[in-house]
């Protein structure tokens, strides 16, 4: 059984660029939620995403979107980079029957803003 | 707001001692769920217990055990016969039922000691 996956592992980009990323959730969810953790920080709680709609969103600009897909696979994107958004960017995957209260978590991808 | 503190930024204890992190919560909500995630150098986020709010019990894993008090929204983590495997970040993060966003604290870096 494959658990929750992500690509690429690392990314380095330079200011102004665009990003996407992308998770596969484990299988039989169909809840991708995305998290921000900065170095030496929490994770923070981006968006989350049910039947390929935005369910809810944290305290990110616009510049942050994503996508969820039929197969319940997810991207997220992130346009004019700032310096600021080099961080682990973590997905997590539950059943939307389970209320949120078992989410497992990707490996993450590293993104790198230079 | 819901909000998650982590009082110690660091701790560290000899192999098969035991350890307890403290954890202290906000929320004016009454059905939530209460976690821990180990997070290792491989940054994976790992569940390692978990407890629902409704129940008095406090949860127990393997050499993972909870102290619950709700009154006092004080969630600690005790580690018995610590192994060189519990190396990690600690991070503490509770859930509102049905809102499905993990709010987390900053984290405790344990060290565990040859």
């Amino acid at each position: 059984d494959a658990g929750v996956t992500q690509s690429p592992t690392h990314l380095i980009k330079t200011r102004g660029q665009q990003v996407t990323l992308r998770c596969s959730p484990k299988s039989g969810h169909d809840t991708v939620s995305w998290y921000q953790q900065a170095l030496g920080q929490g994770p923070q709680f981006i968006f989350q995403y049910y039947e390929e709609e935005e369910r809810q969103r944290g305290n990110f600009p616009d510049r942050f979107s994503g996508h969820q897909f039929p197969n319940y696979s997810s991207e997220l994107n992130v346009n004019a980079l700032l310096l600021g958004d080099s961080a682990l960017y973590l997905c997590a995957s539950s059943l939307a029957v389970t209320g949120g209260n078992e989410q497992f978590f990707g490996p993450g991808t590293r993104l790198t803003v230079l | 707001a819901q909000t998650v503190t982590q009082s110690q930024p660091e701790m560290s204890v000899q192999e098969a001692e035991t350890v307890t992190l403290s954890c202290t919560y906000d929320t004016s909500e009454n059905n939530y769920y209460l976690f821990w995630y180990k997070q290792p150098p491989s940054r994976q986020m790992i569940l390692v217990i978990r407890q629902e709010a409704y129940k008095q019990q406090n949860a127990t894993e393997n050499r993972f055990s909870v102290n619950f008090q709700k009154a006092a929204k004080s969630f600690s983590l005790k580690i018995s016969d610590s192994q060189l495997g519990d190396t990690a970040m600690y991070f503490c993060a509770f859930i509102v039922f049905g809102n499905e966003k993990l709010t987390f604290g900053t984290g405790t870096r344990l060290t565990i000691i040859p």
